[in-house]
């Protein structure tokens, strides 16, 4: 299978320290996008790429979330100096750019929680 | 920005009943899709509505896309156990002219009792 695949599926950390999550996309997406969703919500847009290009970025980002994604295949989201609120599923997807109408294939997640 | 506004946001019934959720914004979108979600999962694409007034089946579900395209439902006919999650719905955002990201409504949660 050769979905969206994202690493850890689960990561618990301390106030305070970094994380990193990974994500690889289905293999000839030119775009990738990161969301993020807290219980009972919808996702939230946190950033998307084209190719290697970093096109969007929310205006409600923190300055501590930096996203790359260096020869635009797999994509990594850092946080930086975590926190409480940044406790949530962090979801990746991938999308083929043809026309104006783009579906977008998610990964499984990686739940974060911040203790 | 645009929004995407969905209700109801949560939905219990009883098996075999039918029911409707609906996504609406007051901005015109080029296409619109529904994905269903489990808890502890990435969202599931359930169809892709790109005409105005355009209606999609699968297999109980019947998808519409509003004439404007500003607005879809999702109808569910006898509905199972098995359809329980969260339904979301999403759009390509078109601020500023360029093809941006792609925004969700909140999700209708949906229970369906045996």
């Amino acid at each position: 299978d050769t979905g969206v695949s994202q690493n850890p599926r689960h990561k618990i950390t301390k106030r305070g320290q970094n994380v990193t999550f990974r994500c690889d996309p289905i293999s000839e997406h030119n775009r990738l996008y990161w969301y993020r969703q807290t219980l009972g919500q919808g996702p939230e847009f946190l950033t998307y790429f084209q190719n290697e290009a970093q096109l969007e970025k929310s205006r409600l980002l923190s300055d501590r979330f930096s996203a790359e994604r260096p020869k635009g295949s797999f994509s990594t989201l850092e946080i930086q100096r975590t926190e409480q609120g940044d406790s949530a599923m962090y979801l990746c997807a991938s999308s083929l750019l043809l026309g104006p109408n783009t579906e977008a294939f998610f990964g499984q997640g990686t739940r974060l929680t911040v203790v | 920005t645009q929004l995407l506004e969905q209700s109801p946001q949560f939905l219990s019934i009883q098996e075999g009943e039918n029911l409707t959720v609906y996504c609406n914004s007051s901005s015109v979108f080029s296409s619109l899709q529904w994905y269903r979600q489990e808890p502890g999962e990435g969202p599931v694409l359930l169809v892709t509505v790109v005409t105005g007034g355009e209606v999609k089946k699968l297999k109980r579900l019947t998808f519409q896309f509003g004439d404007a395209r500003k607005d879809s439902s999702l109808h569910i006919t006898a509905a199972q156990p098995g359809d329980t999650g969260l339904y979301l719905c999403a759009g390509n955002q078109r601020d500023g002219g360029s093809q941006g990201n792609l925004i969700f409504g909140k999700g209708t949660k949906l229970s369906v009792k045996p």
